[in-house]
């Protein structure tokens, strides 16, 4: 167990739905990242979080947008969803801004899946 | 670009046989390096990670990984696996620069036989 918390652990809805994914980090930890696994694409990093500001943006969509919280959760909005949405969103958490000599520890994971 | 390359996607092995996942990065600068592994239905599990020193790293459960500069490669490598080592393994890559995320590898799935 990593300490990273996600809910729910699975979903499924419909296309063009709105759904929304929760992640608690570690306690004490600042960062929240944000990953996508899906089969064509791999792991690919969406978004990463910073106390609260949002420090870097990957491949992330226009439909999709996160926040993180001041208790430090975050959360990821995937809205007018598409088959192609369908993934693993992992969540990691680190101390502070990530460099350095600084682990990602992941989350469970949230399986989406758009019918 | 930054990318990560996992030159095996599946590997089979018996119980007992050793083990060595390729992996090679193109980065520009310092980079960190990490292997995690996925065993089925769990979340990513970090094994072992460098940032600088020594550059062959221990991990957990018997793994360790050499930094080799001059051929931007990190393979993973165990002496004698176990059937509970079937999982998927990725490596990944951080410059230690001012990019906080993680690059992936595509992974390599090992199936280890009992």
């Amino acid at each position: 167990d990593s300490g990273v918390t996600q809910t729910p652990k699975h979903l499924i809805t419909a296309t063009g739905q709105r759904v929304t994914l929760r992640c608690s980090p570690r306690s004490g930890d600042l960062s929240v990242y944000w990953y996508q696994q899906s089969l064509d694409q791999g792991l690919q990093f969406l978004i990463q979080y910073y106390n609260g500001e949002e420090r870097a943006k990957g491949n992330i969509l226009e439909r999709f947008s996160a926040q993180q919280f001041p208790d430090l959760h975050s959360e990821l909005n995937l809205s007018s969803l598409e088959l192609g949405d369908s993934a693993l969103y992992f969540c990691a958490s680190s101390k502070s801004g990530g460099g350095g000599q600084e682990t990602q520890y992941f989350g469970p994971g949230t399986r989406l899946l758009v019918l | 670009a930054q990318s990560v390359s996992q030159h095996n996607h599946h590997v089979i092995l018996s119980e007992a046989a050793s083990l060595e996942l390729g992996c090679n990065y193109s980065y520009g600068g310092t980079v960190n390096l990490f292997w995690y592994v996925q065993y089925p239905g769990q979340h990513l599990q970090l094994l072992l990670k460098y940032f600088s020193g020594d550059p062959l790293v221990k991990g957990i459960k018997g793994f360790e990984a050499e930094f080799i500069k001059s051929k931007f490669s990190f393979n993973l490598r165990k002496p004698s696996v176990q059937w509970s080592d079937t999982a998927e393994y990725f490596c990944a890559a951080r410059s230690s620069g001012s990019a906080r995320q993680l690059t992936f590898g595509s992974g390599t799935q090992l199936t280890v036989l009992p």
